[in-house]
C-alpha cells in the first residue's frame, strides 16, 4: 500500500524555522518526483515546491523562494521542506504529494498533512 | 502568473450530472488534473490528463479540456461526491504547479 506521512510541523514564532519531513513507503520511492502542497485554513491548495527525482531540480512559488529548501533523500525513502524566516502568510497543513509517473506533474497520492501555526 | 479560474460553488440533485468548469487562458494546451477534496481530508486525484481516471476511481468522473475551459463532469451524481474540487496544470513555462481557486460542490 502507497503511504506518505508527514511530520514536523508545529507552532513556531514568526521569523523562526521548521523542517517538514515526509516519509514514503509502499512503493520504489527514488522513481517519483514529489511536491509540498499547503492549505490555509477555509482557503484553497497552493503549491509551494516540487522536486525532481535525482534531487538536483527543485521548484518554487514565488511566495516561498528564497526562504524554503526542498530535499530528498532516496535512501531514507524521503523528501523534506527547510521553511526559514516564517511568517503568517506561512500558517497551513502542508502536504506532501507524489507525482505520477507519466511526467504531466499531477499527483496521485498525498500524505494526510502537517500543520503549521506561526505566532509569537 | 497562469491563472486557473473556477466557479465558487455549484449544487446539484441526487441522481443529476454536476459539470465544474476550470478557466484558463489556452488551457487546451495543458495537461489538466482535477482533486476531490472532502472536509478534513487529503485531497484525492480524481481525474488526470484531461480525462483519464486513477485505477479506484468510478466511471462516473470523466474529463474534457478545450480551448480555454477544462471540464470535470460527474454523472448520476451521489450525495458522497459532496466535496471540493479543484483543477490543477504545471506550466512548463514558469517551472510552477497552479491550482484553481475550488469549487464547492453541494449534492441538494
Amino acid at each position: 500500500e502507497v503511504q506518505l506521512e508527514e511530520s514536523g510541523g508545529g507552532l513556531v514564532q514568526p521569523g523562526g524555522s521548521l523542517r517538514l519531513s515526509c516519509v514514503a513507503s509502499g512503493f520504489t520511492f527514488s522513481y517519483y518526483e514529489y511536491s509540498w502542497v499547503r492549505q490555509a485554513q477555509g482557503k484553497g491548495l497552493e503549491w509551494v515546491s516540487y522536486i525532481s527525482s535525482s534531487g538536483f531540480t527543485a521548484h518554487y512559488a514565488d511566495s516561498v523562494r528564497g526562504r524554503f529548501t526542498m530535499s530528498r533523500d532516496n535512501a531514507k525513502n524521503s523528501v523534506y521542506l527547510q521553511m526559514d524566516n516564517l511568517g503568517a502568510d506561512d500558517m497551513a497543513i502542508y502536504y506532501c504529494a507524489r507525482h505520477t509517473e507519466s511526467g504531466s506533474l499531477g499527483s496521485d497520492f498525498w500524505g494526510r498533512g502537517t500543520p503549521v501555526t506561526v505566532a509569537p | 502568473s497562469y491563472v486557473l479560474t473556477q466557479p465558487p460553488s455549484m449544487s446539484v440533485a441526487p441522481g443529476q450530472t454536476a459539470s465544474i468548469a476550470c478557466g484558463g487562458s489556452n488551457i487546451g494546451g495543458y495537461a489538466v488534473h482535477w482533486y476531490q477534496q472532502k472536509p478534513g481530508q487529503a485531497p484525492v486525484l480524481v481525474v488526470y490528463e484531461d480525462n483519464a481516471r486513477p485505477s479506484g476511481i468510478p466511471e462516473r468522473f470523466s474529463g474534457s479540456n478545450f480551448g480555454n475551459t477544462a471540464t470535470l463532469t460527474i454523472n448520476r451524481v451521489e450525495a458522497g461526491d459532496e466535496a471540493d474540487y479543484y483543477c490543477q496544470v504545471w506550466n512548463s513555462g514558469s517551472s510552477q504547479a497552479v491550482f484553481g481557486g475550488g469549487t464547492k460542490l453541494t449534492v441538494l
